[in-house]
């Protein structure tokens, strides 16, 4: 099966620069998705990487290294509206259904 | 272009009642899929349907619950006889196709209260 870990929560101020860590286990690999979260709301789609390196998309960046079965998202210029759930994603070994990691719940502090 | 539509928003049922929870895919898309999430807790998988087929009920609890998605209309989870640890938000998500990136949709939501 598929299993993704991250951390639970982080916490960091305006400004600052934070990066929430995803390792998975997947038996097939079709890339790694993060989505965000606000409370009471949808998630919505932030970034994908299929291959190895770093996107990058505004503030956000996503890196992938598929040798060490590992990604980051990286927020930059941290402002009070980032403050969100944040979870990484892979498709299951048929790449169909999205499995979620647990979520990691960022608190940006002024 | 309008996004993935879910109905109802907000949805209280007393115990042993029934739940219909509607979702209209995004114009164009031909792949929903259903997520549970509790509080506090992280997107789980339900179903994942394609018109008139399920492909993957895996994460579908084996009774009370039912998923379609007909040629004709939205797609519909139903939960008959609800219980309190049915309580969630139920979020459902559409891609035009499979293997689409792992760029899904998603809609608002329907948060279930069971009283």
């Amino acid at each position: 099966g598929q299993s993704l870990e991250q951390p639970s929560e982080v916490t960091a101020v305006e400004g600052a620069i934070v990066q929430i860590n995803c390792t998975y286990q997947t038996s097939g690999f079709y890339g790694l998705s993060w989505y965000q979260q606000h409370d009471g709301g949808a998630p919505t789609f932030l970034s994908y990487n299929a291959l190895d390196g770093l996107e990058e998309t505004g503030r956000f960046s996503s890196f992938l290294s598929r040798s060490d079965s590992y990604g980051y998202l990286l927020l930059q210029e941290l402002q009070m509206k980032d403050s969100a759930s944040y979870f990484c994603a892979v498709r299951d070994n048929q790449g169909g259904k999205l499995i979620f990691g647990q979520g990691t719940e960022l608190s940006v502090k002024p | 272009n309008a996004g993935v539509m879910q109905n109802p928003r907000h949805l209280v049922r007393r115990r042993g009642q029934e739940a219909r929870l509607r979702c209209s895919p995004m114009k164009g898309h031909s792949h929903v899929y259903w997520y549970r999430q509790l509080p506090e807790e992280g997107l789980k998988f339900m179903v994942y349907l394609q018109k008139e087929n399920i492909i993957d009920e895996s994460g579908m609890p084996k009774e009370r619950f039912s998923a379609e998605f007909p040629k004709e209309g939205p797609s519909i989870l139903r939960i008959q006889q609800v219980v309190r640890g049915d309580s969630a938000a139920y979020f459902c998500a559409s891609s035009p196709s499979a293997g689409a990136g792992n760029t899904i949709y998603f809609g608002e939501g329907s948060w279930l209260t069971v009283v």
